[in-house]
């Protein structure tokens, strides 16, 4: 059974640019997380989903952050127009119900220039 | 707004000592959960406690929840070099989301 799985594991962007990130969520799970953690600093919270549905969104920034998790396909965390500060690893974890362990994917590591 | 403290935030241990690190949180939760994280990788689910006195070991670790005192705390007996890595604990007193502690910067000398 593979575990969760994020694509890309590392990516470049310029200032003003887009990011998207992806997430596949464990075989059989469908609730999604995504964390993010800045460099020196613990995990915070950003948005939990479930198929189609943004359950809980208040770890997100106002602007240019959105996420979705398709009846089709990965979960995505996009965002627009990045600025330096975004440079963090930005996690995505799985489970199969709500309130149950949470598995995390490798991460991916987004450095903005 | 809910509150997870861990102390130590750096632990440096020698091989074979033993010691405890400490996770208080602030508002009520019966579950709480510990994960290990060595550097530039993810997050490694060690412990799910779910009930007051609950307490799971695997290997050198153990951990234990007090929910009436808010705290829970994870023990490392005969430490070894493979245990360095940083330790989260994280409460989700909603279901929805976990709040995690500073973590425990980890590091055993030989």
């Amino acid at each position: 059974n593979a575990g969760v799985m994020q694509n890309p594991r590392h990516l470049v962007r310029r200032r003003g640019q887009e990011a998207r990130l992806r997430c596949s969520p464990m075989k059989g799970h469908s609730h999604v997380y995504w964390y993010r953690q800045l460099p020196e600093e613990g995990l915070k919270f950003m948005v939990y989903l479930q198929k189609e549905n943004i359950i809980d969104e208040s770890g997100m920034p106002k602007e240019r952050f959105s996420a979705e998790f398709p009846k089709e396909g990965p979960s995505i965390l996009r965002i627009q127009q990045v600025v330096r500060g975004d440079s963090a690893a930005y996690f995505c974890a799985s489970s199969p119900y709500r309130s149950d362990t949470q598995y995390f994917g490798p991460g991916t590591r987004l450095t903005v220039l | 707004e809910l509150k997870v403290e861990q102390n130590p935030l750096f632990l440096s241990m020698q091989e074979g000592k033993n010691y405890t690190i400490y996770c208080n949180y602030s508002t009520t939760s019966d579950r709480l959960y510990w994960y290990r994280q060595d550097p530039g990788k993810s997050l490694e689910s060690l412990f799910v406690l779910l009930s007051n006195g609950a307490v799971k070991q695997e290997g050198r670790l153990m951990a234990s929840l007090d929910t009436k005192a808010r705290l829970s705390t994870l023990h490392i007996t005969a430490a070894v070099h493979d245990l360095s890595a940083t330790y989260f604990c994280a409460v989700d007193p909603s279901g929805s989301r976990l709040t995690f502690g500073e973590g425990t910067q980890l590091t055993v000398n030989p």
